[in-house]
């Protein structure tokens, strides 16, 4: 079966840029789809294919993935950032989140 | 637009059966694949299976094959999920979410989400 690892936290400034990291084997060939969830509300995609960004979602959010490690980028964190984020991938049609990742702005 | 509606919370003792409907508008049913998701109490997201929305074929997550059959209702746009033989552990939030095609590829990804169902399994 396919994992991948996230950090259980981070915290940044705000205005600060926060990197937040889901690790998986060779996962740079895999696409890499990211979701944001704040309390109480349902996940809300934030990129997709590693780094697109659906309508809607903020210019400060942008994402890489090569080898074993994707990233996804928030240039100028802003109180309102503050969530879990979690990344997902597919593995023989089988999806696969990673344990997400609590951003604190502070 | 788009919207993907789920049905209100149950309670269930352990044992028992549960079935959680997603009803779709705003786009035509048939064309995107169907995921559901599981998040216990102050966990992660749990991937459970996907459907296609077309023929009905279905694959299952690590884990939730043989007591999770996911199903479909095309002439409601609704798909549904139903859950056997409950335990205490599959207390959680359910969550339908639509893949952006019918067709699996591994550029899949989940765009939109309903609003999920709680699902208490006590005695």
């Amino acid at each position: 079966s396919y994992d991948l690892t996230q950090p259980p936290s981070v915290s940044v400034s705000p205005g600060q840029t926060a990197s937040l990291t889901c690790s998986g084997d060779e996962l740079g060939s895999k696409f890499v789809s990211w979701y944001q969830q704040k309390p109480g509300q349902s996940p809300v995609l934030v990129l997709y294919e590693d780094d697109k960004r659906p309508s809607g979602i903020p210019e400060r959010f942008s994402g890489s993935n090569s080898g074993n490690t994707a990233t996804l980028t928030i240039s100028g964190t802003q109180a309102m950032d503050e969530a879990d984020y979690y990344c997902q991938a597919w593995d023989s049609a089988t999806g696969v989140f990673g344990g997400g990742t609590k951003l604190t702005v502070l | 637009q788009v919207q993907l509606v789920q049905s209100g919370s149950e309670w269930r003792k352990p044992g028992a059966s549960v079935k959680v409907s997603c009803k779709t508008t705003g786009y035509t049913f048939s064309s995107n694949s169907m995921s559901w998701v599981r998040q216990a109490p102050g966990q992660g997201l749990e991937w459970m299976g996907w459907i296609d929305t077309e023929i009905g074929i279905t694959t299952y997550g690590r884990g939730f094959a043989g007591r999770v059959v996911l199903s479909l209702d095309t002439s409601v746009d609704t798909a549904y999920l139903q859950i056997s033989s409950l335990k205490a552990e599959d207390t959680a939030m359910y969550y339908c979410a639509r893949a952006p095609e019918r067709h699996y590829n591994n550029k899949w990804f989940l765009d939109y989400w309903g609003q999920g169902t709680l699902v208490t399994v006590s005695s």
